[in-house]
């Protein structure tokens, strides 16, 4: 079965720094998100991507975050000064055709990023 | 706004048991409703989801939930638990025609042997 691979699968980085999260979606599908979940609590939306651009974006994506599909198959996430507050496990997942209907997104295994 | 409650944070159950994850939701029009689980080191795996007209959905591994309009929740359900179902669950909501899914806080499964 088509899987979402996400790496690399733990990123340690000295705050201030700019970090690059890579993502390879399903082949075929269509819509691109990243999710993120900070150790013990829930997993929260952070963007959705469609059609090369942003379709939806929550608050905590603010402007230091940018997402990018620099050559139709990876997906990335940059942050561009990592804060402590950053540190959390980054999940990238995709969607095919009616995902914005009630087709599941795939999620990948994730990153756990680590600011120090 | 929209919101997902797991009203627990734990659930122990004896290996061959039945056992029920709670879910209750809150979103305006008519919901998408998921259930993902989450081993350890892994990704969410997508386990099942509603479809409007079938109160009892079926999903991977045994899992079934049940949707239940008036009291606005989508519990968790197997007939018979296994260890190896012992991860942590999700529910998970979509407003309609909205993109993002909204997590509920997560369940513990432990099935005890």
């Amino acid at each position: 079965e088509p899987e979402v691979t996400q790496t690399p699968s733990h990123q340690v980085t000295q705050m201030g720094q700019e970090v690059i999260l890579r993502c390879v979606p399903i082949s075929n599908h269509l819509y691109f998100y990243w999710y993120r979940q900070i150790l013990g609590q829930k997993v929260e939306f952070l963007v959705s991507f469609y059609n090369n651009e942003i379709s939806e974006k929550s608050e905590i994506f603010d402007d230091q975050f940018s997402v990018e599909r620099p050559d139709g198959s990876n997906f990335t996430l940059k942050i561009r000064s990592t804060k402590l507050e950053d540190s959390a496990m980054y999940f990238c997942a995709s969607g095919g055709i009616g995902t914005v209907g009630n087709q599941p997104q795939h999620f990948g295994d994730g990153t756990r990023l680590s600011i120090l | 706004a929209q919101s997902v409650a797991q009203p627990e944070d734990q659930v122990n159950v004896a290996e061959g048991n039945p056992l029920t994850v709670k879910c209750t939701y809150s979103v305006s029009g008519n919901p998408y409703l998921f259930w993902y689980v989450q081993y350890p080191n892994r990704g969410l795996q997508f386990l099942l989801k509603y479809i409007t007209g079938d109160n009892l959905v079926k999903g991977s591994y045994g899992f079934e939930a049940e949707f239940n309009k008036s009291q606005t929740s989508f519990h968790l359900k197997k007939p018979s638990a296994l260890v190896s179902d012992s991860a942590l669950y999700f529910c998970a909501v979509k407003k309609t025609g909205a993109n993002n899914l909204f997590f509920g806080t997560g369940t513990r499964l432990t099935v005890i042997p």
